[in-house]
């Protein structure tokens, strides 16, 4: 079983970037998709995008063009920034592996508000 | 994109019941779709994979049919620690759409 562990910025002004981050524990991230998914206070799922070990990124057109999913093998970990956040992006934030959300970590709220 | 649906949106069963959850796809997505557990302040989980694939250490009394459309998830016999909102989500293609959700209560 694959362990994710998130972290980033909780609180951020109108404007402002988001700036997230997963560590996997697997011995080596180079066969997986990886995955970001959101989930507004007492909505449902929302998938963000993912990323190919090898690079390739598909995104969610609602986040019109402001996100950037990236990836570091070298530290087992993958990294989301989305820019110009507004309140439409207070979320909790999860990181996953695989198309297929094998495993999950622990989530991170991030609350957008002036 | 592919919308897809879930019914209903709440359930509310008496422990021991027989649930179902029905998903709709849009269009087709042969296969690819996949079941996923929330309980209240948790990450989701992965339940069933490939439309009818339990995925490791899930218990037995939850099984998953269906292709194309339509697909279902069932939960045999109810229990306490069933309740959760139940989303579905389609991996056939980007964006990778979850169902709304269903919420499964104890009656």
């Amino acid at each position: 079983q694959v362990q994710l562990q998130q972290w980033g910025a909780g609180l951020l002004k109108p404007s402002e970037t988001l700036s997230l981050t997963c560590a996997v524990n697997a011995e080596s991230s180079s066969k997986y998709y990886w995955t970001w998914i959101r989930q507004p206070p007492g909505k449902g799922l929302e998938w963000v995008g993912e990323i190919m070990y090898d690079g390739t990124t598909n995104y969610n057109p609602s986040l019109k063009g402001r996100g950037t999913i990236s990836v570091d093998t070298s530290k087992n970990q993958f990294s989301l920034r989305l820019t110009s956040v507004t309140a439409a992006d207070t979320a909790i934030y999860y990181c996953a592996n695989g198309v297929v959300l094998w495993d999950w970590g622990q989530g991170t709220l991030v609350t957008v508000s002036s | 994109d592919i919308q897809m649906t879930q019914s209903p949106s709440t359930l509310s069963a008496s422990v021991g019941d027989g649930v179902a959850v029905t998903c709709r796809a849009s269009q087709s997505i042969s296969i690819f779709l996949n079941w996923y557990q929330q309980k209240p302040g948790e990450a989701p989980k992965l339940l069933i994979h490939g439309a009818t694939t339990l995925q490791t250490g899930v218990p037995s009394r939850f099984s998953a049919s269906g292709s194309g459309t339509d697909f279902t998830l069932t939960i045999s016999s109810l229990q306490v620690e069933d309740i959760a909102t139940y989303y579905c989500q389609q991996t056939y293609s980007t964006p990778r759409t979850f169902g709304p959700g269903t919420r499964v209560e104890i009656k």
